[in-house]
């Protein structure tokens, strides 16, 4: 079975200041996804940033990035030029990739709060 | 990205009677959903896994009598509590797979979700 461990439960920066969300995981996977995902209060799930297993190039989306160290078994989220709006819940979540057999796999979730 | 609804938002059901809600992708085929369920302030626990044109995937120790989960379409799954107690009060919300679209491989996008009280 995998695990997902997201060790910050909480964790609060200043407006436009950079702030990285930690995520490991554990599995004897080889072929899988990795995702970021963001649920603001009104408990909408929007996806942020993805990153596939076999890709060694860390994935980007504007200002969201990820340090995706396989061997590490690690897949942090840095996040620039923080915004109010980015405050949420921020989860970070493994798939394997066996043609959507399985569910997402999620940690416990990380409280982003943006200070003006 | 890709669109999944999910209805009602919110629902409020007398004890013992059932509720069902529906999960639609509206712009793409989705030949698996899936079904969460959120206590609040926690994370996201799966439910089952819905295959259209088959029986769900139940994860352990969820009740497949009491959650009854129907995947007729390629568009539509729906998640029925049935005999809904209290206990079964949370927040409901489904996800759909799409392959290909933005990303090479497969993503899952979530609908908004349904907040179920029982009564």
């Amino acid at each position: 079975a995998q695990t997902v461990t997201q060790s910050q439960p909480e964790m609060s920066v200043q407006e436009a200041e950079t702030v990285t969300l930690s995520c490991t995981y554990d599995t004897s996977e080889n072929n899988y996804y990795l995702f970021w995902y963001k649920q603001p209060p009104s408990r909408q799930m929007i996806l942020v940033i993805r990153q596939e297993a076999y890709k060694q190039q860390n994935a980007t989306e504007n200002r969201f990035s990820v340090n995706f160290q396989k061997a590490a078994k690690s897949f942090s989220l840095k996040i620039s030029d923080s915004q109010l709006g980015d405050t949420a819940m921020y989860f970070c979540a493994f798939m394997k990739n066996r043609g959507g057999a399985d569910g997402l796999t999620f940690g416990k979730g990380t409280h982003l709060i943006i200070q003006p | 990205g890709a669109v999944v609804s999910q209805h009602p938002s919110w629902v409020i059901c007398k004890s013992g009677t059932s509720v069902k809600i529906e999960c639609r992708s509206l712009d793409f085929q989705a030949t698996t959903m899936f079904w969460y369920r959120q206590f609040p302030k926690q994370s996201l626990m799966l439910m089952a896994t819905s295959n259209e044109g088959s029986k769900a995937t139940y994860e352990q120790g969820v009740e497949k009598d009491k959650f009854l989960i129907n995947h007729a379409s390629l568009t539509l799954s729906t998640l029925t509590v049935t005999s809904a107690h209290p206990e079964d009060s949370s927040f409901y919300i489904c996800s759909a797979e799409l392959q290909g679209g933005p990303y090479s491989g497969n993503t899952i996008y979530f609908g908004e979700g349904s907040w179920l009280t029982v009564v």
